[in-house]
């Protein structure tokens, strides 16, 4: 297995643009969520979703589209690239039956100029 | 409300000291889980441990050991005899019992010097 996997590993924005970061997980979990780290701030959840079809808001998902077509794919976009946004975020899935135990993929680091 | 505060931002020690890194927690669930990752250098996030509410047995594995306290709402963490490997950021976190949303708290930066 190649567990959760998130695809690019660094990205250089221009405000305004809009993009794509890739999540896929091979575990067959059902549960799947996406995290920003900011310095002193810790991880903060943007969206999750509990299966396919199925997405809802976290803490900060102001900026940020998510969809989950497929139990494995996560991806998360963004609309329109601001400065704030520049961060590392981090995707993580679980399996239903233990919900509460996530497995994170590497990062994707984030600069938007 | 759920959150979690780690006080300890930066903490520094020669290596084969003990240290413990402090995680108190709030929730209004009554089932809840807690947990602790190890996020070295490169960046990865690694789990460690994770804790029900229900089980307050204290865990020992090798030299890391964790003392959950629910009277206190503390889940701390204690490295023994550290080594400089241990040198990472360190995030406790808790889940309740609806959703799927974790709530970490803002990590403590480990240093082992040797």
């Amino acid at each position: 297995n190649a567990g959760v996997t998130q695809t690019p590993k660094f990205q250089v924005l221009k405000t305004g643009q809009s993009m794509t970061l890739q999540c896929a997980q091979d575990m067959n979990h059902e549960y799947m969520s996406w995290y920003r780290q900011d310095p002193g701030m810790g991880l903060r959840l943007i969206h999750y979703s509990v299966g396919a079809g199925i997405t809802d808001q976290g803490e900060v998902p102001n900026g940020y589209n998510v969809s989950r077509s497929t139990t494995e794919d996560f991806p998360l976009r963004l609309l329109s690239a601001a400065p704030s946004q520049t961060s590392v975020y981090f995707c993580a899935s679980s399996h239903g039956n233990r919900p509460e135990t996530q497995y994170f993929g590497p990062g994707t680091r984030l600069l938007v100029l | 409300a759920q959150k979690v505060t780690q006080a300890q931002t930066e903490i520094s020690v020669v290596e084969k000291e003990d240290v413990t890194l402090d995680c108190v927690y709030e929730t209004r669930d009554t089932t809840y889980y807690l947990f602790w990752y190890k996020q070295p250098p490169s960046g990865e996030l690694v789990f460690l441990i994770r804790r029900n509410s229900f089980d307050e047995q204290n865990e020992i594995s090798g030299r890391y050991s964790w003392n959950f306290q629910k009277s206190t709402s503390s889940f701390n963490f204690t490295i023994t005899a550290s080594q400089v490997v241990d040198s990472a950021v360190y995030f406790c976190a808790l889940r309740g019992n609806t959703g799927n949303q974790f709530y970490f708290g803002t990590g403590t930066s480990l240093t082992v010097i040797p």
